[in-house]
């Protein structure tokens, strides 16, 4: 089975600061990793995914990834914040089969100051 | 275009009565189907998922329960709940595999 930790529950940070959301996850297979975000009282919607090849994923919103597998993480990173990025985010991860659902963090809110 | 349809988006309940919360979805047919529950410092939890019709895998046990009657619909119900059913639950869709996940906008539970 999978899992994944989301070291940080919550990150503050100044507008158009750089920041880094952690999450580690854990497997015995190869897997999938996904981020998401939730915006106060909606569902969520997908960020970026690594599946396979390259191991840095550029998402929507200028939010990029780097999967990396000697330390089983998959950081979450934006170069410069805005306002609007103030949300709730969710690392996810499955095994490759593509039988078995996703299994996500705790999620960690970032709260971007002006 | 496929769309998922959940509601009703908040339901306040007293303790000890049914739930039931619907979510259908459009334009695709055979998906995956899963509903999960955001409770305030637990993330998303899993609590079922159906590759089919009458197919149903739980993940968490408790007082709820899930069907299928139909292939885009999925039923999540309880004969009574509990305080620590309150939370956000989300249903969501996936065809071909988990990395083309979609939620729907949420129900919003609170028991009393």
């Amino acid at each position: 089975a999978q899992s994944v930790t989301q070291l940080d529950s919550q990150v503050p940070v100044f507008e158009e600061a750089p920041v880094e959301l952690r999450c580690n996850y854990s497997s015995s297979v190869s897997v999938y990793l996904f981020w998401y975000v939730q915006y106060p009282n909606q569902g969520l919607q997908l960020l970026l995914k690594y599946l396979s090849g390259s191991t840095l994923v550029k998402g929507i919103n200028g939010f990029e990834a780097e999967f990396n597998k000697s330390q089983t993480s998959f950081h979450l990173r934006k170069p410069s914040v805005h306002i609007s990025d103030t949300a709730e985010y969710f690392c996810a991860v499955s095994d490759n089969s593509g039988n078995t659902p996703l299994v996500f963090g705790k999620g960690t809110r970032l709260s971007v100051i002006a | 275009s496929q769309t998922i349809h959940q509601w009703p988006a908040t339901l306040v309940q007293p303790v000890g009565s049914p739930l039931s919360l619907e979510c259908t979805v459009e334009g695709t047919s055979n998906p995956n189907l899963y509903w999960y529950r955001q409770a305030a410092g637990r993330g998303l939890q899993l609590l079922f998922y159906s590759v089919g019709i009458g197919q149903i895998s739980s993940e968490v046990p408790q007082n709820l329960s899930a069907s299928r009657p139909q292939d885009r619909q999925f039923i999540l119900s309880s004969k009574k709940l509990l305080l620590s059913d309150s939370g956000f639950y989300l249903c969501a869709w996936s065809v071909g595999g988990p990395e083309k996940l979609f939620f729907g906008s949420g129900t919003q539970l609170s028991v009393l």
